[in-house]
């Protein structure tokens, strides 16, 4: 079973501030993706990466970055945080090539506040 | 509407009964995957499929991407099978676009 391991579990923030959600998989896998899930919405995507060095915008990107300096770490980034990204946020990973379908394994979330 | 719609959005069983998930979707979708997410918010691969229909004990699930939907079906339900059900589906490269969930509830 794939290793994916997200670090804060919880995490407050102020506003304006500069929030870092880390995430480690241990399985080298190819593909990491952050999703943000809030009630009524499901898991949407945020910024997901095909390897080290690359990152590609999700479906919501607008105020986050993203980082992936090795295969092992993906890390989300909220330069200017706000109290509309209080949400728990998930992350995963996959070893699919560029089109084609995987499995995805998940974290067990990070929940961030916003104040 | 929506990429992905789920249904029903919330769902009663008592133990041992038999019920089924539903995700319909607006465009043609190359595969589908099915996740429960526990009471601890834990995501939970249960099944993907690219076609057809896959079964792992009490859960059977299928997948027909021309008419646009895929079930789980859960059989002699139990208490631990509460929890949020999410349908995903993707197309070219890994990118999954989820359903609001099912909220399931099973009771003694």
């Amino acid at each position: 079973e794939a290793a994916v391991t997200q670090s804060p579990r919880n995490k407050v923030a102020v506003t304006g501030g500069k929030v870092t959600l880390s995430c480690n998989q241990t399985n080298n896998h190819n593909n990491m993706y952050w999703y943000r899930q809030d009630t009524g919405h499901g898991l949407r995507l945020i910024h997901y990466s095909y390897g080290a060095g690359s990152t590609e915008k999700g479906d919501i990107p607008d105020g986050y970055k993203a980082s992936r300096p090795s295969q092992e770490n993906f890390s989300l980034i909220l330069e200017l945080a706000t109290p509309s990204q209080t949400s728990v946020y998930f992350c995963a990973s996959g070893d699919a090539g560029q089109g084609a379908a995987e499995t995805l394994y998940f974290g067990s979330g990070t929940r961030l506040t916003v104040l | 509407g929506m990429p992905v719609e789920q249904n029903p959005p919330a769902l009663s069983l008592y133990e041992g009964a038999d019920s089924g998930l539903r995700c319909n979707f607006s465009t043609t979708m190359k595969s589908v995957q099915w996740f429960q997410q526990n009471h601890r918010g834990r995501l939970i691969t249960l099944f993907y499929l690219a076609q057809g229909t896959k079964e792992n004990g009490r859960l059977k699930s299928t997948f027909n991407s021309k008419e646009r939907y895929s079930t789980l079906h859960i059989k002699d339900a139990q208490l631990e099978d509460s929890g949020t059900y999410f349908c995903a589906a993707g197309n070219a490269g890994a990118k999954l676009t989820f359903g609001g969930g099912t909220r399931l509830t099973v009771r003694p």
